[in-house]
């Protein structure tokens, strides 16, 4: 059984769309993140979330609003999407400290 | 606040030699240390990790670590590396406790070429 699963894993699409990314984890934990992860494989914290309750929001544009409807799922929607938000999105959660990754969305903005 | 420095981008090595991916960290309060790996096109894995005790730690495929606290380091080492060892190597730290946010470095690529 997949621990943390993203989906899709690929997502190409133009630009001004608005595309939605979900996360679901089996492990238990309260604590929910989304990283995104530039061409220069430099991880960067977007959002996280404690038991349904934003806790980290780190200066992202809010183009982009997370949601959790319960501690289980954590997804992402982006609208009006930009070049610049080609990237690889992850998904994580955490137990003490350590981190549980997703195998990641790859969102292509043409 | 922590902040984690990966001084080496990339470290390129030939198969079967030893390797060593340097980590240092900065924080005013006492840390939990963490080694993940990414290899291509996936997401990232535990390799290791330091919280207390015995400062080596070790993972199952043969990579070790050593906290050192007087130089604020945690470098990852192994004697003998494999061409399936080339990957992404992310070292993070995140203060006592685990509550407070995981700081990543920017990342060390390995290449084992043979």
């Amino acid at each position: 059984d997949t621990a943390v699963s993203q989906t899709p894993k690929y997502l190409v699409t133009q630009m001004g769309n608005d595309k939605s990314i979900k996360c679901e984890q089996n492990l238990g934990h309260d604590t929910m993140y989304w990283y995104k992860q530039d061409s220069k494989k430099f991880l960067k914290i977007m959002f996280s979330y404690n038991n349904k309750e934003l806790i980290i929001n780190e200066t992202v544009p809010n183009r982009f609003s997370p949601k959790s409807p319960d501690k289980a799922h954590l997804n992402l929607h982006i609208n009006s999407l930009e070049l610049g938000d080609s990237a690889v999105y992850f998904c994580a959660s955490r137990s003490w400290g350590e981190l549980f990754f997703g195998e990641g969305s790859r969102l292509t903005v043409l | 606040a922590q902040s984690v420095t990966q001084l080496d981008s990339q470290v390129p090595v030939f198969e079967e030699a030893p390797v060593e991916l340097r980590c240092n960290y900065s924080s005013s309060v006492s840390v939990y240390l963490f080694w993940y790996v990414q290899y291509p096109n996936q997401g990232l894995q535990l390799l290791l990790k330091y919280l207390s005790g015995s400062t080596l730690v070790e993972s199952i495929n043969g990579f070790e670590a050593e906290f050192n606290k007087s130089q604020t380091s945690f470098h990852l080492r192994k004697p003998s590396v494999h061409i399936s060892d080339t990957a992404e190597y992310f070292c993070a730290a995140v203060a006592e406790g685990g509550s407070e946010k995981l700081v990543f470095g920017k990342g060390t690529k390995l290449t084992v070429n043979p």
